[in-house]
């Protein structure tokens, strides 16, 4: 069980350009959902917190209007990178916490994106 | 100070050895503790979660929690090659620590 996924595993694209990346939460209900974001050799760095039904709280420094948070169902999370740029090239990572469970976040496997 | 403390290594252990990672965290009220593994180039993974003072065993895997001094810690257990990966804790599910990177040598 606590299966989490996400899509597409891998991308790339064109500066300038959009990217949505999903998160599914596969076999049980995600009341939160988070979203990191993480450079070679370097830690985790959360991005977002997102709550269903309300708007995601996002960490300092990380701009808001440049990463879409949307987390319309309780199994689904996306984030979208606007106008991405070769600085936005990344490994993102979601996760999602059980509603009416524990504090575990159970994580997706990733979704590598370079942005040429 | 960083709310979660861990010792950033690299942790080098012998095939069959214990291998002892630390994390100390800052929040007195903090109730549960996890300990993930992230092997290179992929996302982190649970190994297990305590909320409990004393000990957890999960197979080759020890959890130690100690609120009064505010640590948790990870024993392995003859470790193995691939158990070489980074291990973070997070205090309250959401509180990441930078992780230890841990090397067993065959």
């Amino acid at each position: 069980g606590a299966v989490v996924s996400q899509h597409p595993s891998r991308v790339i694209c064109k500066s300038g350009t959009s990217v949505k990346i999903e998160c599914r939460s596969l076999d049980f209900q995600a009341t939160t959902m988070f979203w990191y974001r993480q450079f070679p050799k370097q830690s985790l760095m959360l991005m977002a917190t997102s709550n269903e039904g309300s708007k995601a709280t996002y960490e300092q420094g990380v701009e808001k209007d440049k990463f879409l948070i949307n987390h319309a169902s309780l199994t689904l999370s996306t984030l979208t990178v606007t106008s991405a740029h070769p600085e936005d090239s990344s490994f993102y990572i979601c996760s999602a916490r059980e509603q009416g469970g524990t504090d575990t976040q159970y994580f997706g496997p990733g979704t590598r994106l370079t942005v040429l | 100070q960083k709310e979660v403390e861990q010792n950033s290594g690299p942790l080098s252990v012998p095939e069959g050895a214990i291998a002892s990672l630390n994390c100390t965290y800052s929040d007195r009220g903090s109730q549960s503790f996890f300990w993930y593994r992230q092997y290179s180039g992929k996302s982190p993974e649970l190994i297990m979660f305590i909320y409990s003072n004393g000990d957890k065993e999960d197979g080759r895997f020890t959890a130690q929690l100690n609120k009064a001094s505010q640590y948790v810690s990870l024993l392995i257990r003859d470790s193995q090659p691939s158990d070489s990966a980074t291990y973070l804790c997070a205090v309250q599910g959401s509180t990441f620590g930078d992780g230890t990177t841990l090397t067993v040598k065959p």
